[in-house]
This record gives C-alpha cells, sequence and structure tokens, in this order.
C-alpha cells in the first residue's frame, strides 16, 4: 500500500522552462513534507518541506505547494537548469509520533539544454 | 563537518551468505535510519534507531537486523542472502527527536550485489 505517490516516472523539461513534479498522498494522518533530490551514485539530498499549517513554502528556484483537501503536494522549479536533472523524492511524516519518513518511488527529471 | 558516512560503497556477495553494513551519523546526530532503494521501489524503509533503541521498523523479513551503538554509529546486517537483496541502501540521519523533522542527511549508500 503506498502511502506516498509519484505517478510520473519521468519528466523532461527545456532549459529556463519550470519544471512541475507531482506527489499525492493517501494518509491524512501525515502533516509534514519533503523533497530530497538524488543524482546517481550518491545519497538523497534534502531539498525542501512544508508543513501542513501552509500551502506554500519558497526556497530560490524551489516552491512547494501544498493542497491539504486534495492529498495532493507539488515540486515547482523556475527557471529549470541542466544541473536540476536527478531523480526527485516526495517524503511524508506524521511529526506528532516517532513515525518513518514514508517515500514515494521517485520521479526522474530530465532538463534538456 | 563530516557527513553521514556509509562503508563499504561497493560489497559482492553471494546467494545464503550474510553481510554486515555500517552507518556512522553526523556528529550529534542520535537518530540513524536505512532504506532500501530498488529500481521502481522507490526508498523502501527497513528501521530507524534512536539512542541504540530501534523506534521504528518496516515491513521486512527478520533476516534484516540492526544495532546502534552508544556513539551513534549503526549496523544492518542481512543474513541468508538472497538475489533480490541486492540495492542500495542508505543510511540517514538526523539530529531531531521526531526523525525526519527538519529534513534526513543521507549517505552515498552501500550498493549490494547478491550472486
Amino acid at each position: 500500500d503506498q502511502q506516498v505517490k509519484q505517478n510520473s516516472p519521468s519528466l523532461s523539461v527545456q532549459e529556463g522552462r519550470i519544471s512541475i513534479l507531482n506527489c499525492d498522498y493517501t494518509n491524512s494522518m501525515f502533516d509534514y513534507f519533503l523533497w530530497y533530490k538524488k543524482y546517481p551514485a550518491e545519497g538523497p539530498t534534502f531539498l525542501i518541506s512544508i508543513s501542513s499549517i501552509k500551502d506554500k513554502n519558497e526556497d530560490g528556484r524551489f516552491t512547494v505547494f501544498l493542497n491539504k483537501s486534495a492529498k495532493h503536494l507539488s515540486l515547482h522549479i523556475v527557471p529549470s537548469q541542466p544541473g536540476d536533472s536527478a531523480v526527485y523524492f516526495c517524503a511524508a511524516i506524521y511529526s506528532g509520533g516517532y513515525q518513518k519518513v514514508t517515500f514515494g518511488i521517485g520521479t526522474k527529471l530530465q532538463v534538456i539544454p | 563537518k563530516a557527513g553521514v558516512t556509509q562503508t563499504p560503497r561497493y560489497l559482492i556477495k553471494t546467494r545464503g551468505q550474510q553481510v554486515t553494513l555500517s552507518c556512522s551519523p553526523i556528529s550529534g546526530h542520535r537518530s540513524v535510519s536505512w532504506y532500501q532503494q530498488t529500481p521502481g521501489q522507490g526508498l523502501q524503509f527497513l528501521f530507524e534507531y534512536f539512542s541504540e533503541t530501534q523506534r521504528n521498523k518496516g515491513n521486512f523479513p527478520g533476516r534484516f537486523s540492526g544495532r546502534q551503538f552508544s556513539n551513534s554509529r549503526s549496523e544492518m546486517n542481512v543474513s541468508t542472502l538472497e538475489l533480490g537483496d541486492s540495492a542500495l541502501y542508505l543510511c540517514a540521519s538526523s539530529r531531531a527527536e521526531q526523525s525526519g523533522v527538519g529534513g534526513y542527511t543521507f549517505g552515498s549508500g552501500t550498493r549490494l550485489t547478491v550472486v
């Protein structure tokens, strides 16, 4: 039972355009969400997070949007750069307890120069 | 400061053998979690340790076990290896009491190949 779903296994975007990566979750107890980026042969790197009390969090070119009613979050990268080409994992936590971090299966982003 | 260190980076084992992987978290981080990454399955949670105690366990068979030492270093053991255990094993550490909040720091992983 996949509680965090990333339904697009891959995405290709032209350099300079917007990349939008989507994530859906099923567990309404999740109240903290994170995005990680992973390059080949490296561990995932924390990118940005959002608490369920917010609907948007921005950090430079990266913005995460949260729609709690739809149980949906998205990561926007603007403008996209070739160095952003990586696998992006969405993750969710129930911060009220010692719960594991649940990850999606990832979306491979390719930014074309 | 030093990141999360996992050793070894690569490992080849034969079916039926056992293997031990090591993880040294960032200094001051008391929470260590282990994940298995395989193509199409994403990051599957194995277990999490905090102050030498296992706080959480994923849905893996008992062949997968772990422990954490007083210096927060952690080891993961897989006994009676199967071909399907071939994967990238990632260790992540966190300072937070509530593991993962604020973000994990991952190691580069140990690539295990079972032949």
